[in-house]
């Protein structure tokens, strides 16, 4: 079974450009989600999709961050204008549903605001 | 309010023998779950555990087992038998079921360092 598919790997951009980050999750996992991870902390909840629904965006900095899911399979995470303070890791996670609902996640990608 | 602790910042460990990683949280929600991930310097995020608020044994998978005592609200994670591969920063979390819409929120982390 093939696993979480993000790209790039790695992205180095000047502030108040845009970027985008595209996922591909696990094939038939119906949840998906967008974690930034800061140098040092954990992963924090971007966005969470049900399908190509959303579940929860209350930590997504809706003013310069967006996300679409279309048709329930890939999903795309851009920043536009991007802040020095946006230099993280971007990770997409997918899982199955259920009680359990462990998330697998994907290799993330590395972003660097200059 | 969901909180996840992990108190240490940094693990020494020598090569084959037992560390226990660290981990507290705080939930108002009866029906939760608590996961151990390991993150190698590759960064990517590797499940290890998997623990239910309801469970009554411990979960354990290979060398991992994770001692789950609820009214203390702890999940700590033992590894036995250390290897060099195991030196990563090892995350805790903890998804609440009612209360928290399904979110799933992460501790700090703990950096282990197995010594050959």
């Amino acid at each position: 079974e093939a696993g979480v598919a993000q790209s790039p790997r790695y992205k180095i951009i000047e502030k108040r450009q845009s970027v985008a980050f595209w996922c591909n999750p696990i094939s038939g996992h119906a949840t998906l989600y967008w974690y930034q991870q800061i140098l040092g902390q954990g992963p924090k909840l971007l966005i969470q999709f049900q399908n190509n629904g959303v579940v929860d965006d209350s930590q997504l900095p809706k003013d310069r961050f967006s996300a679409e899911r279309l048709k329930g399979v890939d999903s795309t995470l851009k920043i536009q204008p991007a802040k020095l303070e946006d230099s993280a890791v971007y990770l997409c996670a997918s899982s199955r549903g259920g009680s359990q609902d462990t998330q697998y996640f994907g290799p993330g990608t590395r972003l660097t605001v200059l | 309010a969901q909180k996840i602790t992990q108190t240490q910042p940094g693990m020494f460990v020598q090569e084959k023998e037992a560390v226990t990683l660290d981990c507290t949280y705080d939930t108002s929600d009866q029906s939760y779950g608590l996961f151990w991930y390991k993150q190698p310097s590759s960064g990517e995020m590797i499940f290890l555990i998997y623990q239910g608020s309801y469970d009554e044994q411990n979960a354990t998978e290979g060398r991992y087992s994770l001692n789950f005592q609820k009214a203390r609200k702890s999940a700590n994670l033992v590894i036995s038998a250390s290897q060099l591969g195991d030196s990563a920063m090892y995350f805790c979390a903890m998804r609440e079921i009612n209360t928290g819409g399904f979110k799933t929120i992460f501790g700090a982390g703990t950096r282990l360092f197995v010594k050959a």
